[in-house]
């Protein structure tokens, strides 16, 4: 069973850039992994931002990209807002079945 | 406008079933896969299974915490997704939601299932 692995928490300054980065125990990470990307605020559903890698939806601010980085995926944030603070979560089928991160939480301060 | 929702939660005991049900509108269901992806109280995301669109065979896939207690189905005739989850456990307890691919990307509100005595 694929393990997935994401930071547990991060923190940005407001105006600020951080990456996070989604491991998975198969090895690296590439675009046949088919990277998602996803925020959760409290008592929310979660809401696709990134998928295949690089990809956004109408809805995604473009602020957050999504890229491969040194045999991950990675999503990033450039110029973090006081509403970006939520828990992302990846999502990656390298082995033939999803399974997401365990989630990182990030903290906007 | 894109809507998922979700039905079918409740209590249920450990042993028991329970069949979910998620309604889709404002798109074009009959070509869209569909997941199930869970969430227990205070933890992640955990994904639960997928069905492929009956045009590319309308199989499915299931990931490995609950892939012999469960079934994807779904009715294009009627734009509903069904998880059929039987022999139920505590450690099932979650929010459940339906989502579309996530190349779609639409998630419903999600239905709590609540498994216990």
């Amino acid at each position: 069973q694929t393990v997935v692995t994401q930071e547990p928490s991060l923190t940005v300054s407001p105006g600020g850039t951080v990456t996070l980065t989604c491991a998975s125990s198969t090895g690296a990470v590439t675009s046949g992994c088919y990277p998602d990307w996803f925020q959760q605020k409290p008592g929310q559903a979660p809401m696709t931002l990134i998928y295949s890698t690089s990809n956004k939806h109408s809805w995604t601010p473009a602020r957050f990209s999504g890229s491969l980085l040194g045999g991950k995926a990675a999503l990033t944030l450039s110029g973090a807002q006081p509403e970006d603070e939520a828990e992302y979560y990846c999502l990656l089928n390298c082995a033939g079945t999803w399974a997401f991160g365990g989630g990182t939480k990030l903290t906007v301060l | 406008e894109v809507q998922l929702v979700e039905s079918g939660g409740g209590l249920v005991k450990p042993g028991g079933s329970l069949r979910l049900s998620c309604a889709a509108s404002g798109f074009t269901f009959t070509n869209t896969w569909m997941n199930w992806v869970r969430q227990a109280p205070g933890k992640g995301l955990e994904w639960i299974g997928r069905i492929r669109s009956n045009v590319d065979g309308g199989t499915t896939d299931y990931g490995t915490p609950l892939k012999d207690r469960i079934t994807i189905s779904r009715d294009d005739s009627k734009n509903m997704l069904y998880l059929q989850m039987d022999s139920l456990e505590t450690e099932d307890t979650a929010v459940y939601y339906c989502t579309t691919g996530f190349s779609r990307g639409y998630w419903g509100q999600g239905t709590l299932v609540t498994v216990s005595s």
